[in-house]
Parts: structure tokens; C-alpha cells; sequence
């Protein structure tokens, strides 16, 4: 089993429509979680942490389900920017406070006008 | 602020040939990571160094991959002999004990 799994997608939808993401770890342990986008050729950034109590940040929803190992992230009123692969981060709690990241594949993500 | 820096952007090598990556991260974070992006996967963790010693290197393939961070800040990476499946994405990161993460622009590395 995947530390970190992701269903690669594609996924393409029209501006403005609203689209969620999935993605489970595997090690119960793990406390901290991120979203993180990249662009095509570019490096992975932070988009947004994800926190316990479920966080927003304009249009962009996470949400987070510790009993099932499940992290979500909801993306309403799409715009054509939003393209690009998102990937699910978990950190690696045999790290410590190191700060080593666990990645999952990415979900590539296509917004068509 | 300065970013991570990595050199060069871009790199084609035969395979068994020998090739360096070069990372300077952000001053002053004590923390500096190797990471693998392999087309259509996530990054995978090389190497990992806290300062100038390393804290995880259980992913790095040691027959042909040597990472080193002289001084605590710059490091390098070095695949001798290179493989086919070595093309990849090599990315470095940095942050400041373990928070403020932050990558380069990445090395591409083709092996034909």
C-alpha cells in the first residue's frame, strides 16, 4: 500500500464548476498534512495546510478525517489558473520534527472554458 | 528574501556517464533535502541533511548516488554511473527545522 494515495485523474471540467479532490495515508501517526499545487515544469508550492477542524482559503476548501485517514480538498467557482496537478503531503511521523515530507502522486487537474 | 537556487536548470547525459547537482538554499534554514520526481509521481525523498550531517538517507540507491553539504549550506548531488531510469526531476528544498518549506527550480536530467 501507497504512504500516500491520489487518484492521478485527469480531471477536466469547465470554469466554474466545483471539484474535490481525494487522498488517504497510511500511517496513523502523522500530524501534519499540506496541499501542495505544481505547475506544469515547475516546482511543488505550498497551496494550503490542512488542518483538523477543516480550513478555507477563498475557494479553496480542505478538510481533514483522521479516523479514516482522509484528506479532501474542494475547489468551488473554477477558474482556468487552477490548472495543474495537486498533491497530497503527509509528514513522515518516523521523522520527527525534521520536517521530511511524504508525497502522494498528484491529481492533475484540467479547467476548460 | 533569496530562494532555493539549483544549477543547472536543465542536463542530458549518456547513461554511465557521471553528473552534479548544485542546491544553495535559504539562509539560514538548517535543513536541506534531495528529492526524486520521477514523470507522473510525486517527489521522493533522496536525502535529507540537518546542517552538515545527514539525517535520512535510506531512500539514496548509495551504489551510485553521493550527496554532500560541506559547511552546512551548499550541497551537491552526484549520480555515478547514471542509469536510464536516473531521468527525473532532482528538486532541493530547504526549511527552517522543518517549517518554511520551500523548493528550487529543479535539475531536469535526461539519460539517453
Amino acid at each position: 500500500r501507497k504512504e500516500v494515495e491520489q487518484d492521478p485523474g485527469p480531471f477536466n471540467v469547465p470554469e466554474g464548476a466545483t471539484v474535490a479532490f481525494n487522498c488517504t495515508y497510511s500511517n496513523s501517526a502523522s500530524q501534519s498534512f499540506f496541499w501542495y499545487r505544481q505547475d506544469c515544469r515547475k516546482e511543488p508550492k505550498l497551496l494550503m495546510s490542512v488542518y483538523s477542524s477543516g480550513n478555507e482559503d477563498g475557494r479553496f476548501t480542505a478538510q481533514l478525517n483522521r479516523a479514516s485517514q482522509y484528506i479532501s480538498l474542494l475547489i468551488r467557482d473554477s477558474k482556468l489558473s487552477d490548472s495543474a496537478t495537486y498533491l497530497c503531503v503527509v509528514n513522515d511521523p518516523l521523522g520527527g520534527n525534521t520536517g521530511k515530507l511524504i508525497f502522494g502522486q498528484g491529481t492533475t487537474l484540467q479547467v476548460k472554458p | 528574501e533569496a530562494g532555493v537556487a539549483q544549477s543547472p536548470r536543465y542536463k542530458i547525459i549518456e547513461k554511465r556517464q557521471s553528473v552534479a547537482f548544485w542546491c544553495n538554499p535559504i539562509s539560514g534554514h538548517a535543513t536541506l533535502y534531495w528529492y526524486q520526481q520521477i514523470l507522473g509521481q510525486g517527489p521522493k525523498l533522496l536525502i535529507q541533511f540537518q546542517n552538515n550531517g545527514v539525517v535520512d538517507d535510506s531512500q539514496l540507491p548509495k551504489d551510485r548516488f553521493s550527496a554532500e553539504r560541506l559547511k552546512g549550506v551548499d550541497s551537491t548531488l552526484k549520480i555515478q554511473p547514471a542509469k536510464l531510469e536516473d531521468s527525473a526531476v532532482y528538486l532541493c528544498a530547504s526549511s527552517l527545522y522543518g517549517s518554511g518549506y520551500t523548493f528550487g527550480s529543479g535539475t531536469r536530467l535526461t539519460v539517453v
